[in-house]
């Protein structure tokens, strides 16, 4: 059974710039969360996807936002980067719907710098 | 708004006493709880949840609606316990978001 996979590990970006984050979700898992943990901080919710389609979003602007494909990996999009975006992304899938237990397994994270 | 509180950033014990990790939260509906533990250089998994009410690593937690806490207790901590532990809630929202605390680091000495 693979587990959550999250690329890249660690990256920079300036200001303004835009990133992209990636995560395979565990085997037989049809969702997909993200969370962002600033330093000191728990991961706070960012939002999921369950079956390519968005279903709950936390506190976070649009210039966040996502994707997940038909084989339930899942992308996290960030624009036009602020100083206060730098911290550790946690993507974690769970298996939805009926029977799912609602446990995550997280990934063990991107960690984005920005300057 | 729903919150989840974790007063102690740094619980440092030795081998074989008692631990407590205190967790309160607000939330004015039915609430699922969780502890979640990250050990060194491992990723965040899930310790327990209140409502399998097992005991995991001799760890066990209980959820008491009157005072909104969800305290995880052990009676003889080892040092393998060393980590930091997050307690989680989960609100009925028709998907899963978990609201986490801050944190607690355990450190349990020799």
């Amino acid at each position: 059974e693979t587990g959550v996979t999250q690329s890249p590990t660690h990256l920079i970006k300036t200001r303004g710039q835009q990133v992209t984050l990636r995560c395979s979700s565990q085997s037989g898992h049809n969702t997909v969360s993200w969370y962002q943990q600033a330093l000191g901080q728990g991961p706070q919710f960012i939002f999921q996807y369950y079956r390519e389609e968005e279903n709950g979003r936390g506190n976070f602007p649009p210039r966040f936002s996502g994707l997940q494909f038909p084989n339930y990996s899942s992308e996290l999009n960030v624009n036009a980067l602020e100083l206060d975006d730098s911290a550790l992304y946690l993507c974690a899938s769970s298996l939805g719907g009926a029977g799912g237990t609602g446990e995550l397994f997280f990934g063990e994270g991107s960690r984005l710098t920005v300057l | 708004a729903q919150r989840v509180t974790q007063p102690e950033k740094l619980l440092s014990v030795f081998k074989g006493a008692p631990v407590e990790l205190k967790c309160n939260y607000s939330y004015s509906g039915s609430p699922e709880l969780f502890w979640y533990v990250q050990y060194s250089r491992q990723r965040l998994q899930l310790l327990l949840r209140h409502i399998s009410r097992e005991s995991i690593k001799g760890f066990t937690a209980d959820l008491n609606k009157g005072e909104t806490s969800f305290h995880l207790k052990k009676p003889f901590a080892q040092e393998e316990d060393s980590a930091m532990y997050y307690c989680a809630l989960s609100m009925n929202t028709g998907f899963q978001k978990l609201v986490f605390g801050t944190g607690t680091r355990l450190l349990v000495s020799p």
